[in-house]
């Protein structure tokens, strides 16, 4: 069955550091979400893209925040200035086009990320 | 605003018997539902969704759910819980606000699910 992979599956990282986070959505999926869970907290949107641009954003996805999908297969968001606070698994998601019966996210294992 | 609850941080249930997780939603408009699993250090697995129709739901696992209107709450359900059953279960609506370019997810606080032997 098609998955939803991330990697690294945990980033340590100094504050102030610029880190990238990497997905491969599934194939043929065209909307893509990032999410994070900050550790003993509720799940939280951060980010949607559909072709090729940011469709919704929270407030916690700020200037420092960034999403790209650079070669068609990748989506990466990219935190430019790591904080303590950024410290928190964070989930990529996809979804299919169309509605109804496809509009069920998967997403992947996720990336802990952790500053230092 | 949108919004989730989860009224139980945990649920303890012997193995064999069923088991209720709540979950109570705040949306305007139709509601799309969806429960997710989270296993330790694994991701969030689609569980199963309600967007219209049947208000029983079947998913994976064995796991139902039912969607009450009336009283706002879609709580996930399953007649004999097993061991294996035990994980941290997110309940989420979804944000019909940005329509089908939009579509995130709003979710709850998550139930730690502990079942028994």
């Amino acid at each position: 069955e098609p998955e939803v992979t991330q990697t690294p599956s945990h980033q340590v990282t100094q504050m102030g550091q610029e880190v990238i986070l990497r997905c491969v959505p599934i194939s043929n999926h065209l909307y893509f979400y990032w999410y994070r869970q900050i550790l003993g907290q509720k799940v939280e949107f951060l980010v949607s893209f559909y072709n090729n641009e940011i469709s919704e954003k929270s407030e916690i996805f700020d200037d420092q925040f960034s999403v790209e999908r650079p070669d068609g297969s990748n989506f990466t968001l990219k935190i430019r200035s790591t904080k303590l606070e950024d410290s928190a698994m964070y989930f990529c998601a996809s979804r299919s086009w169309g509605t109804l019966a496809k509009n069920i996210q998967y997403f992947g294992a996720g990336t802990r990320l952790s500053v230092l | 605003a949108q919004s989730v609850a989860q009224p139980e941080d945990q649920v303890n249930v012997a193995e064999g018997n069923p088991l209720t997780v709540k979950c109570t939603y705040s949306v305007s408009g139709n509601p799309y539902l969806f429960w997710y699993v989270q296993y330790p250090n694994r991701g969030l697995q689609f569980l199963l969704k309600y967007i219209t129709g049947d208000n029983l739901v079947k998913g994976s696992y064995g796991f139902e759910a039912e969607f009450n209107k009336s009283q706002t709450s879609f709580h996930l359900k399953k007649p004999s819980a097993l061991v294996s059953d035990s994980a941290l279960y997110f309940c989420a609506v979804r944000d019909p606000s940005r329509g089908n370019q939009g579509g995130k997810l709003i979710f709850g606080q998550g139930t730690e699910l502990s079942v028994k032997p």
